[in-house]
């Protein structure tokens, strides 16, 4: 059974930049499939914000695109996110996912760690 | 950028009785591609539905998703307790993107 839990800190201060992990249990990441990071901001909906191949390739959210970086360790069995120059819009629950099924970078995620709450205050 | 509006809002429903929620996409979604997640309070989004009116593995079949273009649906035949939750419609035949949600809550 595949499970994902992120990592990182809860709190970060506005201008710097957010970093979390997702560790991959059950399934390599090597092995295939696109990973995704989701977020939702307290009380509201969810919004994608990029995924990552095992070779490398990314896809990000147009609107985030030029604070983001998605990365993958395979040899750790984990893939990262950095958002950059965070403001207190960027305080959600980040969630790392993967689909069910193979086949292309953007598909429905079927499984997702627990999610942790990023707050960006000083 | 596909946007996605989900309606209503916020649904008022009793045990057993039929929900009908819906999505509708700012232009049609390819392949209608498609999907629908519930979530609870304090819990990730749980996939229900892809392509339009597949069900994901373990989901009952009191859940339905219809609908092709710009206009699907998802409908609860009969509500049980587990489903008053937040239901949120996603589109992926063009990048990715979620529609607000609709909450689905006990009258």
């Amino acid at each position: 059974q595949v499970q994902l839990q992120e990592s990182g800190p809860g709190l970060v201060k506005p201008s710097e930049t957010l970093s979390l992990t997702c560790a991959v249990s059950g399934y390599s990441i090597s092995s295939g499939y696109y990973w995704g990071w989701i977020r939702q901001p307290p009380g509201k909906g969810l919004e994608w914000i990029g995924s990552i191949y095992h070779s490398g390739s990314t896809y990000y959210n147009p609107s985030l695109k030029s604070r983001v970086t998605i990365s993958v360790d395979t040899s750790k069995n984990q893939f990262s996110l950095k958002l950059s120059s965070v403001t207190a819009a960027d305080t959600a629950v980040y969630y790392c996912a993967r689909p069910g099924y193979s086949g292309g970078w953007s598909l429905p995620f079927d499984y997702w760690g627990q999610g942790t709450l990023v707050t960006v205050s000083s | 950028e596909i946007v996605l509006t989900q309606s209503p809002g916020t649904l008022s429903l009793s045990p057993g009785e039929r929900a009908t929620l819906s999505c509708r996409a700012s232009q049609s979604v390819s392949s209608n591609y498609l999907a629908w997640y519930q979530q609870k309070f304090g819990q990730a989004p749980r996939l229900l539905i892809y392509g339009a009116s597949s069900r994901a593995t373990g989901v009952p079949d009191r859940f339905r998703g219809s609908g092709s273009g710009t206009d699907f649906t998802l409908t609860i035949s009969r509500l049980e307790p587990e489903d008053f939750a937040v239901y949120y419609c996603q589109q992926y035949g063009s990048s990715t993107f979620f529609g607000g949600g609709t909450k689905v809550e006990i009258k």
